[in-house]
């Protein structure tokens, strides 16, 4: 594997489900990124972290959970989801937080019933 | 917060026409990336700039990062039907912390 995947590709969930986006960068990067991009609208940044810390939280529900257990993985945990959180939501990672390209994954295609 | 004027919000072209979108800020840039998305996919970095006046070329694709730090524009030349999709300028605001922002894209679309 390459670059920066990201499983599942499509997930289609309850309100009441729990679940999880994983994110792995192969890059050797030590920053990593959730994005979450709805239809029509910019790119919404909503997680950072550096060196598997928390250095930006973009005052995301708190429905929305991170988890950074090193520097190559990032997940973000799903609990009790609103039918306006379907969206693509994106990883990306950078050399750090503060330079560097950002590069992408292909995104997880989230459905919310 | 701080946000990136980018235009066109969409165009529509013939193939084989030559596009040009571009982007400005407010505020000085020391870093512009410009990003292509393809639906149901994520961005893909086409061309990174790190210098006022810079002049970069990937292919068909051209970018520059403008003199004054606050703006960058893309042009394609010949547009071919694969060029369809989204195109998102980001930089990098020192005066931020270097935080990376995003504009909002530019969708391209090409007519038959």
């Amino acid at each position: 594997e390459t670059g920066v995947t990201q499983t599942p590709r499509h997930l289609v969930m309850g309100m009441t489900n729990k679940k999880s986006l994983k994110c792995e960068q192969h890059l050797g990067h030590n920053a990593m990124y959730w994005y979450k991009q709805s239809a029509k609208k910019p790119l919404e940044l909503m997680f950072v972290y550096n060196f598997k810390e928390q250095t930006e939280n973009n005052s995301v529900p708190s429905r929305f959970s991170p988890e950074c257990p090193n520097s190559s993985h990032l997940f973000l945990h799903l609990h009790t989801l609103q039918p306006e959180d379907s969206a693509l939501y994106l990883c990306a990672s950078s050399q750090d937080w503060q330079g560097g390209e950002q590069f992408f994954g292909p995104g997880t295609r989230l459905t919310v019933l | 917060g701080q946000q990136l004027n980018q235009s066109p919000q969409s165009m529509f072209i013939q193939e084989g026409e030559d596009v040009s979108m571009n982007c400005t800020s407010s505020s000085i840039f020391n870093t512009w990336l410009w990003y292509k998305q393809d639906p149901g996919e994520g961005p893909v970095l086409l061309i990174a700039l790190y210098k006022a006046g810079e002049l970069t070329s990937n292919g068909r694709l051209t970018a520059q990062f403008g003199i004054t730090r606050k703006d960058s524009f893309l042009n394609i030349s010949a547009s071919i039907p694969s060029d369809v999709g989204i195109y998102f300028c980001a930089g990098r605001n020192p005066n931020r912390d270097d935080k990376i922002i995003f504009g909002k894209g530019t969708r391209l679309h090409i007519l038959p």
